[in-house]
């Protein structure tokens, strides 16, 4: 099993205020995704990075790989309240002809108005 | 909208019963994956699907199968179940099983033994 680990597991903060979200692992993978998701529904995919030391922007959040793919961080700048979610990185596995993803612990993050 | 759907939405049932859980996959994609949500277990992997054969497996039980069709959509059985059964399942799809491709997760069925 290939373990990625979250920090914090829970997040509570003002709106305006920047977090980081943090997902570590002592494996490699082939590339990593951010996904939210609201109480009673799906993941939804934020975005996937591929290389090593890649950065991306999605507006308000920005997106880290690691150097050696095996971690990532997730930045949100001066955060709303229609932030509020749990928040999942997912490594995708390096073997050959599998897709499987392994989850992390997950953040769940309120913004309080 | 993912464009993938599942059914049912919600399924209650009693220990030692069976259930299926449908799955249909966004237009056009081949691979179907099924994980399991507990609160204290977090985001599960159970197995791949991937047209129509199985591609990978995770920690699916030996009480679980799936299986996937002709027309893509896939079915995820559960027997002998249990009250720790009680999760969400969502099903999710992919265009092909390459690594590092985008999956897009169904709504989920939110499964209650009792």
């Amino acid at each position: 099993t290939q373990l990625l680990e979250q920090s914090p597991q829970f997040l509570s903060i003002q709106e305006g205020e920047n977090l980081t979200v943090y997902c570590n692992s002592s494996s490699v993978f082939s590339s990593l995704q951010w996904y939210r998701q609201e109480p009673g529904e799906g993941p939804v995919l934020l975005v996937t990075v591929v290389t090593g030391g890649e950065v991306k922007k999605l507006k308000r959040l920005t997106f880290q790989f690691g150097d050696a793919r095996k971690d990532s961080s997730l930045h949100i700048t001066a955060a709303q309240p229609g932030d509020t979610g749990l928040y999942l990185c997912a490594g995708a596995s390096d073997q050959t002809g599998a897709n499987n993803l392994f989850f992390g612990t997950g953040t769940r993050l309120t913004v309080i108005p | 909208d993912s464009g993938v759907t599942q059914t049912p939405k919600h399924l209650i049932t009693a220990t030692g019963q069976r259930v299926t859980l449908r799955c249909s996959p966004r237009s056009g994609d081949l691979s179907v994956y099924w994980y399991q949500q507990s609160l204290d277990q977090g985001l599960q992997f159970l197995i791949q699907y991937y047209n129509g054969e199985e591609r990978a497996k995770g920690n699916i039980l030996e009480r679980f199968s799936a299986q996937q069709f002709p027309d893509l959509h896939s079915e995820l059985n559960l027997s002998s179940l249990e009250l720790g059964d009680s999760a969400l399942y969502f099903c999710a799809s992919s265009a092909s099983g390459t690594p590092g491709l985008t999956q897009y997760f169904g709504p989920g069925t939110r499964l209650t033994v009792l």
